[in-house]
């Protein structure tokens, strides 16, 4: 079964610009949780969906939105890029609803803002 | 509100020596409990997790964590290093039902030594 797919796996965008990010979980699961990472702030949560749903989100400012469409794919997008948006993007799938069920991750999306 | 705390950002062993990652957490409610390990450019990994069962986890890779409800505590171990082991750790609390959100704690990087 193949694992969770991320695209693309590096980006290089300016400031100002936007830029959507892609996650292709494993096939049945039906959650999509992404987070960022940054040497100084760790893993940060992003947002999680569920069959199209958002059900939770973190603290991020509003230029942070994401999707997900009716085959559980999804899609983060990032609007007027500042510097400090550069991390690696991870994005993590689960089958079950309940918190136990253990996140499958992707090998992330690099992001450099210059 | 849970919270997460690794004591020690980066621990150096030697191949085959005991391996000790600490976790301390907060929860208001019963926690889940996970470990994640990273590899250079890759996302994050399952090692094991708490759900309540067993206090005593077993994971993947020989590495195995005791849950101390008394100490908040959630430390991982491996009793001989392999030179494979080289990562970094991540601890991270759920705090159950339908909240998908994963608190992860800073990371400790596992440096193993020939």
């Amino acid at each position: 079964k193949a694992g969770v797919t991320q695209t693309p796996r590096y980006l290089i965008k300016t400031r100002g610009q936007q830029v959507t990010l892609s996650c292709s979980p494993i096939s049945g699961h039906r959650s999509v949780s992404w987070y960022q990472q940054t040497p100084g702030q760790g893993l940060q949560f992003l947002f999680e969906y569920f069959s199209e749903t958002q059900r939770n989100k973190g603290n991020f400012p509003g230029r942070f939105s994401g999707r997900q469409f009716s085959n559980s794919r999804s899609e983060m997008n990032v609007s007027t890029l500042e510097l400090g948006d550069s991390a690696l993007y991870l994005c993590a799938s689960s089958w079950l609803l309940t918190g136990d069920s253990p996140l499958h991750f992707g090998n992330g999306t690099r992001l450099t803002v210059t | 509100a849970q919270s997460v705390t690794q004591l020690g950002s980066h621990v150096s062993v030697s191949e085959g020596a005991l391996v000790l990652l600490r976790c301390n957490y907060s929860s208001s409610v019963p926690p889940y409990l996970f470990w994640y390990v990273q590899y250079p450019n890759q996302g994050l990994q399952l090692l094991l997790k708490y759900t309540s069962a067993a206090t005593l986890v077993k994971g993947i890779n020989g590495f195995e964590a005791e849950f101390k409800k008394s100490e908040t505590s959630f430390h991982l171990t491996k009793p001989s290093a392999h030179m494979s082991d080289a990562a970094e750790y991540f601890c991270a609390v759920s705090a159950g039902g339908s909240n998908y959100k994963l608190t992860f704690g800073k990371g400790t990087l596992l440096t193993v030594n020939p």
